[in-house]
């Protein structure tokens, strides 16, 4: 089963700045099964990415999504307040089908 | 405007039995896979499994830590999937999410419902 690694666990920034975020594989995934949700407090989880890159209807530009194999990355290029939230990753695995979740990382206001 | 309302959480005993419903409105229901998504409190999100639409046989996979407890079914006349859950276990204390599954991703969320195993 493959295992997805999020780094950092917290990122404190400030609004206006670049946030970069991190996903590793312990395996290869195929870019096409890599997804990024945000989840804020008390709500349910959105999709921001799919497809590794493609950004999710009504998500802004400022969201993007990038890597391959066992490495990808989520960046907000300039913090709004409304971005600081929980971010997860997830892959898909076809043999057997499952789905799993990296364990988050959460960007907080510096 | 695609919407998913779960309903049927609460409290219940260890070892017993509850059953979660998600209504679906806004698409063709039948054309979609569906998935339950958990996420215990303060923890991350756990898939627990999914069922395939009609037109892929309307099979099922599980999470490892729920095979052989829960069942996830569909009603396709009333737009409801169904995640029923037997011999319950306190770790399995956490909303429970609806989703709707696009092929390899969750591309729309319900409000979750919050199932809390406890004597």
């Amino acid at each position: 089963e493959i295992v997805l690694t999020q780094s950092p666990g917290t990122l404190s920034l400030s609004p206006g700045e670049r946030a970069t975020l991190s996903c590793r594989a312990s395996q290869s995934v195929s870019s096409s099964y890599l997804a990024w949700y945000q989840q804020k407090p008390g709500q349910a989880p959105r999709l921001l990415i799919y497809g590794a890159s493609s950004r999710a209807t009504g998500i802004p530009d400022r969201f993007s999504g990038s890597g391959s194999g066992t490495d990808f990355t989520l960046t907000i290029s300039r913090l709004e307040p409304e971005d600081f939230a929980v971010y997860y990753c997830q892959q898909y695995g076809s043999s057997p089908p499952r789905l799993t979740f990296g364990g988050g990382t959460k960007v907080e206001i510096k | 405007e695609v919407q998913l309302v779960e309903s049927g959480g609460g409290l219940v005993q260890p070892g017993r039995s509850l059953r979660l419903s998600c209504t679906a409105s806004g698409f063709t229901f039948g054309d979609y896979a569906m998935s339950w998504v958990r996420q215990a409190p303060g923890k991350g999100l756990e898939w627990v499994g999914f069922i395939r639409s009609k037109a892929y046989g309307g099979t099922t996979e599980y999470a490892a830590s729920v095979k052989g407890r829960f069942t996830i079914s569909r009603d396709d006349s009333k737009s409801i999937a169904y995640l029923q859950m037997n011999s319950l276990k306190t770790e399995d204390t956490a909303v429970y999410y609806c989703t709707r599954q696009q092929l390899v991703h969750f591309d729309y969320w319900g409000q979750g419902t919050l199932v809390t195993v406890s004597s």
